[in-house]
């Protein structure tokens, strides 16, 4: 069983559509980051939670720490947000860091 | 500050040769982390490593592969004997101390992409 759940695994969306992408973990964290990835490209950090909610432009994370889950919400969505998101967790045990699969998102104009 | 810097961008090599690929944390991080990203697939951890120590090998293929730190210069991913099977990305990140501000900061580098011929 991986330490960290992402869902969906791919995900088309029209242009302009609101898009949420879930995380779910099983080990207690010291942090949540939020990646991504194009295509042949390399690993940007979008996002670091350790509690609530963050916001940069059309991008929204939170984290419910009770739950041990986290949503990145993409809002009027655009083609140039095609990439592969990833969901990885600091464990709090260690500094051992647990990655998702990924989410890949294709947004058709 | 320049960042984790990873080089070769892209190395190409043939079966049975060796490949090594070097990774330099962001200054102040002393905890470098390396993954491997098979075509379509996502990251898989590889090993974790202080400075001079290997703090978790468990993602390793137990021959072939070795890693390092050294007390001076950059880590160090050896994979010897490469087969097709290990083209690959293979990312580096760094983080800082747990006691020091920003600790759960994961900065990467831009990967080493290795071909086996």
């Amino acid at each position: 069983k991986n330490e960290v759940e992402q869902s969906p695994q791919n995900l088309t969306a029209q242009e302009g559509e609101f898009i949420t992408i879930n995380c779910s973990y099983s080990v207690g964290i010291s942090a949540l980051h939020w990646l991504q990835q194009h295509p042949g490209g390399g690993i940007v950090s979008l996002f670091m939670l350790s509690s609530g909610k963050k916001k940069h432009g059309r991008l929204i994370a939170t984290i419910n720490i009770q739950e041990k889950h986290s949503s990145l919400h993409i809002t009027a969505s655009h083609p140039r947000d095609s990439a592969v998101y990833i969901c990885a967790v600091l464990s709090n045990t260690g500094n051992q860091f647990y990655f998702g699969t990924g989410t890949s998102l294709t947004v058709i104009p | 500050n320049a960042g984790v810097m990873q080089n070769p961008r892209h190395l190409v090599r043939r079966r049975g040769q060796e490949a090594r690929l070097r990774c330099s944390p962001m200054k102040g991080h002393s905890h470098v982390y390396w993954y491997r990203q098979l075509p379509e697939e996502g990251l898989k951890f590889m090993v974790y490593l202080q400075k001079e120590n290997i703090i978790d090998e468990s993602g390793m293929p137990k021959e072939r592969f070795s890693a390092e730190f050294p007390k001076e210069g950059p880590s160090i991913l050896r994979i010897q004997q490469v087969v097709r099977g290990d083209s690959a990305a293979y990312f580096c990140a760094s983080s800082p101390d747990r006691g020091n501000p920003g600790a759960n900061v994961l900065t990467f580098g831009a990967g080493s992409r290795l071909t086996v011929l």
